[in-house]
């Protein structure tokens, strides 16, 4: 069964625009939420990680909101690249095992 | 610095027959996870195994088994192959069997016909 909803399911935004993603949990016993972006024919790689204890994290251009209470939380990319284009796979775990569920990505396209 | 391998890369099979797919995982990691990710959608689980034993377990049919070898590496294998096996086998590593941190192998393109 699906336990990651993930939205939207493409996207597209011009070069230096902002791109958003969304995603929607339901077990409560999620603890890790990582983001990986994956290029065609290659493996997903991790991008950036959050656990509930913070509400927001950020890495250079990328940037997770994180709401509990909503069990929702989003990936954010500041001044989106056409090297950027790419799917991006949300996903949930419990930490006590790796037994990671993704949801069914996004993939986003930036113009030039 | 290595990352995680995985063997072969593209395969074809037809119905029925076995596929055997390997996996090498990050020099120190000691947890070895399969995932099946099909055309359109994310990876699904199938199975972790740390220091050779199985921990974990997706829901997938028995026709699906794995194993950990003393080197940490790791073998898929998928018996009675079905036309709905194909797919992009993916092979990730971490260090611990819990924690979250997993990295993932280009994976192996499985096609059967």
């Amino acid at each position: 069964q699906q336990q990651v909803k993930q939205s939207p399911q493409s996207l597209i935004v011009q070069k230096g625009g902002i791109s958003i993603i969304n995603c929607a949990y339901e077990n409560t016993a999620f603890d890790y939420f990582p983001w990986y972006q994956q290029f065609p024919g290659k493996g997903p790689a991790l991008l950036i990680a959050i656990r509930p204890d913070v509400s927001e994290k950020k890495e250079g251009r990328f940037t997770i909101s994180f709401n509990k209470s909503a069990k929702q939380f989003s990936l954010h990319i500041m001044d989106s690249q056409p090297g950027d284009s790419a799917t991006y796979f949300c996903a949930a775990s419990i930490s006590r095992n790796n037994d990671m569920r993704f949801g069914a990505g996004t993939r986003l396209t930036v113009k030039p | 610095d290595a990352g995680v391998t995985q063997s072969p890369t593209h395969l074809i099979k037809t119905r029925g027959q076995h596929v055997t797919l390997r996996c090498s995982p990050i020099s120190g990691h000691k947890s070895v996870s399969w995932y099946q990710q099909v055309l359109g959608q994310g990876p699904q689980f199938i199975f972790q195994y740390y220091e050779k034993e199985e921990r974990g377990r997706g829901n997938f049919p028995d026709r699906f088994s794995a194993r950990q070898f003393p080197n940490y590496s790791s073998e898929l294998n998928v018996n009675a192959l079905l036309l709905g096996d194909s797919a992009l086998y993916l092979c990730a590593s971490s260090l611990a069997p819990n924690g979250g941190e997993q990295f993932f192998g280009p994976g192996t393109r499985l096609t059967v016909l």
